[in-house]
Formats: C-alpha cells, structure tokens, sequence
C-alpha cells in the first residue's frame, strides 16, 4: 500500500499563474515533509521542506503548506516560471527513510 | 555537481547477469541510500548504509545487495538480472540519520 500519495500524475500551469501540487499521507507519526524537483537526466533535488510543528513555510516563489489532520501537503508556485518545468516529488519521514511519492509531472507554458 | 557521484551512468545487460553499481557520497556524509526508480513509480528505497553498517532495509529484493566500504562509497550488486529490474537507480547521502538527501544522478540499468 501506498502510504505517500500524488494523485496528479501531470499538471500543466500557464506562467505568471499559480501552480498548486498535493500530496496526502497515510501515516500520522511522520514528522518532516519534503518537496523534491528532478529534471531529466539528473537526479532529485531538494526544494523545500516542514516539520510537523509548522503550517507553512515559505521560500521565495515556494511556499509549502500542511494540514496535519487531513494528513494533507500542498506546494505552491507563484509565479510559475518555464524554468520550474519538472517532476516534483513529496517525500516524508518518520526517523526512517525518506518516503516518495511518484510524482507529478509540472509544465508551465510561456 | 552535487557532491554525489554515481557511476556508470548507462548500463545494458543481459538477464541472468550480474551488475555493480557505484556510488561515492558527498564529501563528509556518513549515511548513503540507494532507490530504485521504475516506470511510472516512485523512488523505492532499497536499504541505507550508515558509516559501513547496514542502518535501515526497504524493499530490496534476495538477488540484490550492498555495502558500505571503509572510504564510505557504497556498491549496490544485482544477481540474476530480468527484465523487469530496469530501472534508474539512485544513490544520496546524508550527514545525519534520513535528513538532507543529496542525490547523485542515477544509473540507468536496462536489461534485455
């Protein structure tokens, strides 16, 4: 069973809008919540991150937002930019190995 | 460059071969992880390796396994290859337990 779910396998965003990508989790003793962003032929690199003490988390145009009761996280993009045209992972831990989702592919359209 | 050197980065074999993997870790990381990225899925972890000792184990299979060497690059060696273990395999590494994963840019094993 999954316990790290991106339901949105791809989203296409026009630039200057907002690009919202959602990740749910099924396990509620994970503590630390990850955005990572790969492009192709490269490896993933990390983005952004939360711990459960937090809501949000803000670092320049990317903001991450968690709703721990409906073991919900979100990103969002503003504005999007061509150049944030790749495959965005969530990822979360419990003191154990980084859990990934399998991602959801983001085209932003100039 | 992010400090993780994963080598080769292609590599083509036949089923029933044997493969080495490699992966040298950023420069004071202790902790090394290896993923395996299938089609269509996400990045499954395979076992982690924290300063030569096998720290945590995922969904790696009998035919597949690792070590950490005393210079901390890891080797991650798949047995009896079939088809269905193409895949991107990724190697990161970490100073601390499961925080701050630097990945390296991942070898692609097709199998045929």
């Amino acid at each position: 069973d999954q316990q790290v779910k991106q339901n949105s396998p791809s989203l296409s965003v026009q630039e200057g809008r907002i690009s919202i990508l959602n990740c749910d989790y099924t396990n509620s003793m994970f503590d630390y919540f990850l955005w990572y962003k790969k492009y192709p032929a490269e490896g993933p690199t990390f983005l952004i991150s939360i711990s459960s003490i937090k809501d949000k988390n803000e670092d320049g145009r990317f903001t991450v937002f968690l709703n721990k009761s409906a073991k919900h996280l979100s990103l969002h993009i503003v504005p999007s930019q061509p150049g944030d045209s790749a495959v965005y992972f969530c990822a979360i831990s419990g003191n154990t190995p980084l859990v990934f989702g399998k991602g959801t592919r983001l085209s932003v359209i100039a | 460059d992010s400090g993780v050197t994963q080598t080769p980065k292609h590599l083509i074999t036949a089923t029933g071969q044997r493969v080495t993997l490699r992966c040298s870790p950023r420069s004071g990381d202790l902790s090394v992880y290896w993923y395996q990225q299938s089609l269509d899925q996400g990045l499954q972890f395979l076992i982690q390796y924290y300063n030569g000792e096998e720290r945590a184990k995922g969904n790696i299979l009998e035919r597949f396994s690792a070590q950490q060497f005393p210079d901390l690059h890891s080797e991650l060696n798949l047995s009896s290859l079939e088809l269905g273990d193409s895949a991107l395999y990724f190697c990161a590494s970490s100073v601390r337990d499961f925080y701050g994963y630097t990945f390296g840019s991942g070898t692609r094993l097709t199998v045929v």
